[in-house]
């Protein structure tokens, strides 16, 4: 088995701050991906990566950056905060090829 | 592209009663199918994975039937408990090389009460 941590678990941040989330994942899988979930509107994804230094666009990449530093990390960055962004993050990760994903925990974003 | 209605939006049913989610997805590639479940202030489980070629997967309570024809999912508990509670996904993925991406359905909010 393995584990998804994220860090932080709740981030409060300013309007217009540069915010970055962190993951961290020990199955040793390719592909990490970061999702965003709003009430009542379920997941999109913000970006993928299939490989270390890979960067893919999701559905909603606009506002964000995204980095994998290494294999077992994927950190998102929200280059400037707002407070319709309020949200939980997740992020997953799965083996190439293989869409079943597993997550951690998010990270609760409140923009003040 | 691949859209995913998932209904009801929330569901409550009395403990020991069965509880039934629906999925309906648009894509005829679709070809792998997940459902997951979320407890509060955590992130998805995945509960079950189905590929195309099953119409139906029984484990631990769970039961998942993939109508094809109908592009149909769901998902029935069989006798719920309060355990239970809590909200359930649906997502689903095309074959071939886009199968990184999940599409998920909005989730239905489960309660068994006592």
């Amino acid at each position: 088995g393995g584990i998804i941590t994220q860090t932080p678990k709740f981030l409060i941040g300013q309007e217009g701050q540069k915010l970055t989330l962190k993951c961290q994942q020990n199955f040793n899988h390719d592909t990490m991906y970061w999702y965003r979930q709003d009430s009542g509107k379920g997941l999109r994804l913000i970006y993928y990566s299939i490989t270390e230094n890979d960067l893919q666009k999701g559905d909603l990449s606009e506002g964000y950056d995204a980095s994998r530093e290494k294999k077992s990390s994927f950190s998102l960055t929200v280059t400037s905060a707002q407070k319709n962004e309020m949200a939980v993050f997740l992020c997953a990760s799965s083996t190439t090829g293989n869409a079943e994903q597993f997550f951690g925990p998010g990270t609760r974003l409140t923009v003040l | 592209g691949e859209q995913v209605e998932q209904r009801p939006p929330h569901l409550s049913v009395p403990e020991g009663d069965s509880a039934v989610i629906i999925c309906t997805y648009t894509d005829s590639a679709t070809a792998y199918f997940y459902w997951y479940k979320q407890e509060p202030g955590a992130g998805l489980q995945l509960l079950m994975s189905v590929f195309s070629n099953v119409d139906r997967k029984e484990e631990q309570g769970l039961t998942v039937l993939l109508n094809k024809k109908d592009k149909q999912l769901s998902l029935n508990l069989t006798a719920a408990h309060p355990g239970d509670s809590a909200v359930y996904f649906c997502a689903v993925s095309a074959s071939g090389g886009s199968n990184y991406k999940l599409t998920f359905g909005k989730g239905t909010l489960l309660t068994v009460t006592p």
